[in-house]
């Protein structure tokens, strides 16, 4: 079955770092999520994205955040300046068209804010 | 999106049948039932989803109230590898294209 694949699988940073999230996503797929899980907690959603825009976002998805579709099949996000609660386990999800919208989810990256 | 009940965790033994509920009395007609896991250290996992007709597939079977107020996953023969959190989420695909999900219920297997 086809799969979402994430890189890298952990990241390290220091507090006030960019970093840069990759994600490909399912190739006939159209629209595209970022989620984050923080230890312990539940998975919240980040942002959607279709037809190269945003299409949703969360509060927690501020102007330290950004998505890109660079090409034809990645997916990033982009935290400008990393704070330490910006640790998390980040999943990339993509689903294909159709009202029941079933995701897709990729193993995740896991990103420490040192 | 309409809010979902689930316990907190349930334990079963492998080879045993599971059946874990989802409470959702606000559940609107045009909203889905969708269950998703995710087992440890890994990224949600589609496991099934219905609308009002009980559903089967090959990792779980869906039952829905009658009133769909309420449903009911099945695993038939849980193995190990079924320990995870389980997600019942209700979405309206119309609206949004987003899922949200809550804190579901941690299933353990035992050998």
């Amino acid at each position: 079955e086809p799969e979402v694949t994430q890189t890298p699988s952990h990241q390290v940073t220091q507090m006030g770092q960019e970093v840069i999230l990759r994600c490909v996503p399912i190739s006939n797929h159209l629209y595209f999520y970022w989620y984050r899980q923080i230890l312990g907690q539940k998975v919240e959603f980040l942002v959607s994205f279709y037809n190269n825009e945003i299409s949703e976002k969360s509060e927690i998805f501020d102007d330290q955040f950004s998505v890109e579709r660079p090409d034809g099949s990645n997916f990033t996000l982009k935290i400008r300046s990393t704070k330490l609660e910006d640790s998390a386990m980040y999943f990339c999800a993509s689903s294909g068209q159709g009202i029941l919208k079933k995701l897709f989810f990729g193993s995740g990256t896991q990103l420490s804010v040192l | 999106d309409a809010k979902t009940t689930q316990p907190n965790s349930m334990e079963s033994n492998e080879e045993e049948p599971v059946h874990l509920p989802c409470n959702h009395s606000t559940i609107s007609g045009t909203d889905y039932i969708h269950w998703y896991r995710q087992l440890p250290s890994q990224g949600p996992e589609y496991v099934i989803h219905g609308l009002t007709s009980n559903v089967n597939n090959r990792m779980a079977s869906l039952a829905i109230a009658e009133d769909r107020k309420s449903s009911t996953l099945i695993l038939h023969r849980a193995t190990l590898r079924d320990a995870a959190v389980y997600y019942c989420i209700l979405h309206y695909g119309g609206a949004t294209n987003k899922l949200i999900f809550g804190t579901g219920t941690l299933l353990a297997v035992q050998p």
